[in-house]
């Protein structure tokens, strides 16, 4: 079983829609939880962390049931420039600071 | 931008020989880690780098190995390249160890025939 699994996407979906992306990672010693947006041959940038309250930034609300260890993301309001892929990102504190990605769900927004 | 710098941009290395990949981490950051993220795949953790000790290291052959200078800036070794090794090998910089976000480098992207 992977470490983090992620939905296989892609998800097609038009300007303004609403669109939820779900992670589950299999340590639940797992302690700091991400989501990192990676745009076609570039780096991941942090999109936000997850925090056990849930969090919003914006369009993003992101989710935590450490219960039952999953993870979830929000994106309301889709823009052509959420076109992305989206990764969801456990922190296995037992390594160090070691980041485990999931292989990321492709969003794509169209007009 | 993270602050994060890598070099080269773009290697192409033949099946069998040896890299060096270099990474500076984002001013204040003393923690660098290494991932190496092949083609439709997820980064991996090969190792991280604390004040010049490794401290963690992924399911990554001994081949792969690294280092750490006074200033935090890190290198990636690679020896005996084969044609797996070709993917895109990103550095991340952090404050410290404690489980904090970390922050990406554009990557280098490395080829081998």
């Amino acid at each position: 079983r992977k470490e983090v699994e992620q939905d296989p996407g892609p998800f097609n979906v038009p300007e303004g829609a609403t669109v939820a992306f779900n992670c589950t990672y299999s340590n639940s010693a797992s302690q700091s939880f991400f989501w990192y947006r990676q745009d076609c041959r570039k780096e991941p940038k942090l999109l936000m962390s997850v925090y056990s309250s849930g969090n919003e930034d914006g369009r993003f609300t992101a989710q935590l049931n450490r219960a039952s260890q999953y993870i979830s993301l929000l994106i309301r309001d889709s823009k052509l420039s959420d076109s992305a892929t989206y990764l969801c990102v456990v922190n296995m504190m037992e390594y160090g600071n070691k980041l485990v990605f999931g292989a990321g769900t492709i969003l794509r927004v169209k007009s | 931008e993270t602050g994060v710098t890598q070099s080269p941009t773009h290697l192409i290395k033949t099946r069998g020989q040896q890299v060096t990949l270099r990474c500076s981490s984002q001013s204040g950051h003393n923690t660098v880690s290494w991932y190496q993220q092949a083609l439709g795949q997820g980064p991996q953790f090969i190792f991280q780098y604390y004040r010049e000790e490794e401290n963690g290291r992924g399911n990554f052959p001994p081949r792969f190995s690294g280092l750490q200078f006074p200033n935090y800036s890190s290198e990636l070794n690679v020896n005996a390249l084969e044609l797996d090794d070709s993917a895109l090998y990103l550095c991340a910089s952090s404050p410290r160890t404690g489980g904090e976000e970390q922050y990406f480098g554009p990557g280098t992207r490395l080829t081998v025939t």
